[in-house]
């Protein structure tokens, strides 16, 4: 059954490096999303991505975050520069139709630890 | 602007036991409704889904889930829990033009045996 994958698995960081979140969505999927989890708080959503460009984001998704589908089958997540509350669950998703009803296909998260 | 309230950040039931966890939304436009789950080291998965027609939706696993316009709510069921069964449960919406996801805070399942 295909499945959304992300690495790594856990992350860990110092403040004010870089990192990069992979996934490899479903392969015929043309939607792509990630969320986020801090710790005890909702799922949060980041942005969303259609047609190698961003189609919505939210006011979390700032200019030290970007989003890039390198090649055919990698969906990425930038931080430019980590903050101590980027610590969290990061999600990926995708979807293969643009209707809201649509099943969103999540992958198993990266943990994104800040020292 | 869509919200998502979990009532019970943790819910504890015997195993066989009537599994009910509560959920409430807002939202100005008729909403799709979705329960995830998300066992450990997994990513979230699709329970089941209201978008529109009938308000008892089932779903994997023997869960159930009525939609209730009334009570703007959408809780779900399960007669008979199993031990399989203990995970973090996510309510979630979305709405026609606005594909987003709008997670509640979650409800983390136990079931004793």
């Amino acid at each position: 059954e295909p499945e959304v994958t992300q690495t790594p698995s856990h992350q860990v960081t110092q403040m004010g490096q870089e990192v990069i979140l992979r996934c490899v969505p479903i392969s015929n999927h043309l939607y792509f999303y990630w969320y986020r989890q801090i710790l005890g708080q909702k799922v949060e959503f980041l942005v969303s991505f259609y047609n190698n460009e961003i189609s919505e984001k939210s006011e979390i998704f700032d200019d030290q975050f970007s989003v890039e589908r390198p090649d055919g089958s990698n969906f990425t997540l930038k931080i430019r520069s980590t903050k101590l509350e980027d610590s969290a669950m990061y999600f990926c998703a995708s979807k293969i139709r643009d209707r809201a009803y649509n099943e969103q296909f999540f992958g198993p998260g990266t943990r994104l630890t800040v020292l | 602007a869509q919200s998502v309230t979990q009532l019970g950040s943790h819910v504890s039931v015997s195993e066989g036991a009537l599994v009910l966890l509560r959920c409430n939304y807002s939202s100005s436009v008729p909403p799709y409704l979705f329960w995830y789950v998300q066992y450990p080291n997994q990513g979230l998965q699709l329970l089941l889904k209201y978008t529109t027609g009938a308000t008892l939706v089932k779903g994997i696993n023997g869960f159930e889930a009525e939609f209730k316009k009334s009570e703007t709510s959408f809780h779900l069921t399960k007669p008979s829990a199993h031990m399989s069964d203990a995970a973090e449960y996510f309510c979630a919406t979305a709405n026609f033009g606005n594909e987003k996801l709008t997670f509640g805070t979650g409800t983390r399942l136990t079931i004793i045996p």
